[in-house]
């Protein structure tokens, strides 16, 4: 099993619309969650991390983390083509190391 | 954007030739990666590094080294190259500074090298 699933895509939605992003991680010792975005050809970049239960916001993303069901998500609200992209997301344990999910393609309609 | 280059960016090998690929830092990060990236998969960790000769496995060592013999440098070597092996080819390091900086988590990456082996 992978340690990290993300549901799977591709995901179409239409601009201002919510896009709405999940993702599941196995080992229970993770403590950090990121969202890595990713345009086509180019190298992942971070847009959220999140370390905490709960909601955090950051302009027009919002990730949650929810421990006990071991499930994070991103939710990216006002969708814009420029935010058409692979989404991919990242847990670490305690060793320095993330381990990504295959990714979610989201494309937003004009 | 973080100091990082990978080369060569693009490199079309034959199955059982020796590939080097390199990633240089500018940026004194005590932590460096190589992960592969290939369609269905997302990013895999290979090898990495948390200091000048100290390097670990990653879940998808095997045909895989690396070396580090300085801070800014961090190579990844596939001995004889197989086709399973074509993939893009990412160089990351985190977001920590100095020889005994704490690792943040977030990883800056490189532009990827692509590696094609026939």
């Amino acid at each position: 099993q992978k340690e990290v699933e993300q549901n799977s895509g591709p995901l179409s939605v239409p601009e201002g619309a919510i896009a709405s992003l999940n993702c599941t991680y196995s080992d229970r010792g993770s403590q950090s969650f990121f969202w890595y975005r990713q345009y086509s050809g180019k190298s992942p970049e971070l847009i959220m991390f999140i370390y905490s239960n709960g909601d955090k916001e950051d302009g027009r993303f919002t990730a949650q983390l929810n421990k006990a069901s071991q499930y994070v998500s991103l939710l990216i609200r006002d969708s814009q083509p420029s935010d058409s992209a692979t989404y991919l997301c990242a847990s670490e344990a305690d060793d320095y190391k993330l381990s990504f999910g295959a990714g979610t393609t989201v494309t937003v309609r004009a | 954007d973080a100091g990082i280059t990978q080369s060569p960016r693009h490199k079309v090998t034959e199955t059982g030739t020796p590939v080097t690929l390199r990633c240089h830092q500018t940026e004194n990060h005590r932590y460096m990666y190589w992960y592969r990236q290939d369609p269905g998969h997302g990013l895999r960790l290979i090898h990495y590094s948390y200091g000048v000769k100290d390097t670990d496995k990653g879940e998808v060592s095997d045909g895989y080294s690396v070396s580090r013999s300085k801070t800014e440098d961090f190579l990844l070597t596939l001995e004889s190259a197989t086709s399973s092996q074509t993939s893009v080819y990412f160089c990351a390091i985190s977001g920590s500074r100095g020889a005994s900086g704490g690792n943040t988590g977030e990883l800056f990456f490189g532009e990827g090298s692509r590696l094609t082996v026939l």
